[in-house]
């Protein structure tokens, strides 16, 4: 059974870094691109970032650019988000979510979805 | 590449055909998905490349559509199917979801 746990999310202030864990059980985490997609509260889905298997292509929402960056441990079974100069608007439920490819520009849908982690930004 | 979905809300009834459309501002071919979201929880992937069945998904949600108009359709709305239906396109990054269709009890 495919299982991706988020951690790692708090309450931070305007400005601040935060780094967020996802831990994948069930299938073979390092043949499969990874996401974070986010919710904010009464809001949409919106996606942050993806990537590939290896690790070796990274993708980003324009509203994050150049402020989270997306990494991946293989050996750990671990996805992560550095998420730097945090604002308000960042403020959301983060979704770990795998998908169907090794890379996203395969085409593959979102399959798997985490339970999501909360993130607040406010002072 | 701009998702638009619509209606953004729906009332009905158990037992009816329900269909919901997503347009994308440009050609996405049939990288279409379509997921469900329930209150608190996670999204679910029902439909995957515009039209095939994720395993698992009941026979009566189908998927349809190609280039930039496509429908999510329910045969027969059942009571756990009130929720939040997002399409998603796969087709190149970012990979953008429409706005949403809350599907409400009438």
């Amino acid at each position: 059974e495919v299982q991706l746990v988020e951690s790692g999310g708090v309450l931070v202030q305007p400005g601040g870094s935060l780094r967020l864990s996802c831990a994948a059980s069930g299938f073979t985490f390092s043949t499969y691109a990874m996401n974070w997609v986010r919710q904010a509260p009464g809001k949409g889905l919106e996606w942050v970032s993806s990537i590939s298997d290896r690790g070796n292509s990274t993708h980003y929402a324009a509203s994050v650019k150049g402020r989270f960056t997306i990494s991946r441990d293989n050996s750990r079974s671990t996805l992560f988000l550095q998420m730097n100069s945090l604002r308000a608007d960042d403020t959301a439920v983060y979704f770990c979510a795998k998908d169907g490819g090794n890379d996203i520009l395969t085409g593959d849908a979102i399959d798997y979805w985490g339970q999501g982690s909360l993130v607040t930004v406010s002072s | 590449i701009q998702m638009t979905q619509s209606p953004s809300s729906l009332s009905a009834s158990i037992g009816d055909r329900v269909i919901i459309t997503c347009r994308a501002s440009q050609s996405i071919s049939s990288y279409l998905n379509w997921y469900q979201q329930k209150p608190g929880k996670a999204p679910k992937l029902l439909i995957y490349a515009a039209s095939s069945l994720q395993g698992g998904v009941p026979a009566r949600f189908s998927g349809s559509g190609s280039g930039t108009d496509f429908t999510l359709t329910i045969s027969s709305l059942q009571s756990e199917d009130f929720a939040t239906y997002y399409c998603q396109q796969s087709y190149s990054p970012p990979r953008t979801f429409g706005q949403g269709t809350k599907v409400e009890m009438k």
